[in-house]
């Protein structure tokens, strides 16, 4: 069975502008989590989302947004691109919502000029 | 204020010996405990978890103690193999929520 899949795997983009990135999660799940991992230090919540609704949001600023859909793919908005969010995005996916386990896609790196 | 911290950021062990990977986590409503590996350029993999209601529960060559007196959480790879090298994480959560809290990790080197 197919993991959690994220695209693009890398991106570059420069200050200012926005970016899409995208989530299948795992087949059955229907939780899709987002994660920002900096060099160096462990995963950030930035957002879960549960049969299309925000069900968490961590301390990130409006320019971050998500959403997901009717088939649980999710996707997050970034925009107004600073420096600081170059890092690691992490899509993970869980069956239902409420302390499930979490599995992880392999991320997409993204840098910003 | 909640998190979770590992005790080292390095640790090396011989090939064949058992390591250990220690954690102190300071939420004390955490529900939920997890062990991610982590490789270069990869996303975490999940390796083995706890709940709170338990203190130890072993997987094919780990094994995952917690004493929730001490909020301690510790990793035990049996008869480490250069395939173990990686940054491990532990992580705790609320079943309340999904909002999954990491410590800044452990990198793991395996000696020949």
């Amino acid at each position: 069975d197919a993991g959690v899949t994220q695209s693009p795997t890398h991106l570059i983009k420069t200050r200012g502008q926005h970016v899409t990135l995208r989530c299948s999660p795992i087949s059955g799940h229907k939780s899709v989590s987002w994660y920002q991992q900096v060099l160096g230090q462990g995963p950030q919540f930035i957002f879960q989302y549960y049969e299309k609704e925000e069900r968490g949001r961590g301390n990130f600023p409006d320019r971050f947004s998500a959403r997901q859909f009717p088939n649980y793919s999710s996707e997050l908005n970034v925009n107004a691109l600073l420096l600081g969010d170059s890092a690691l995005y992490l899509c993970a996916s869980s069956r239902t919502s409420g302390g499930m386990t979490q599995y992880f896609g392999p991320g997409t790196r993204l840098t910003v000029l | 204020g909640e998190s979770v911290g590992l005790h080292l950021p390095t640790l090396s062990v011989q090939e064949g010996d058992n390591s250990i990977i220690n954690c102190a986590y300071s939420n004390s409503a955490s529900d939920y405990f997890i062990w991610y590996k982590q490789e270069s350029g990869k996303g975490p993999q999940f390796i083995i978890d706890i709940r709170s209601n338990m203190d130890k529960r072993q997987g094919q060559r780990v094994t995952v103690l917690l004493n929730k007196t001490v909020k301690h959480l510790s990793l035990q790879i049996a008869a480490t193999q250069p395939g173990d090298s990686a940054v491990y994480f532990c992580a705790e959560m609320e079943n309340r929520d999904d909002k999954i809290i990491f410590g800044k990790g452990t990198r793991l080197h395996i000696l020949p």
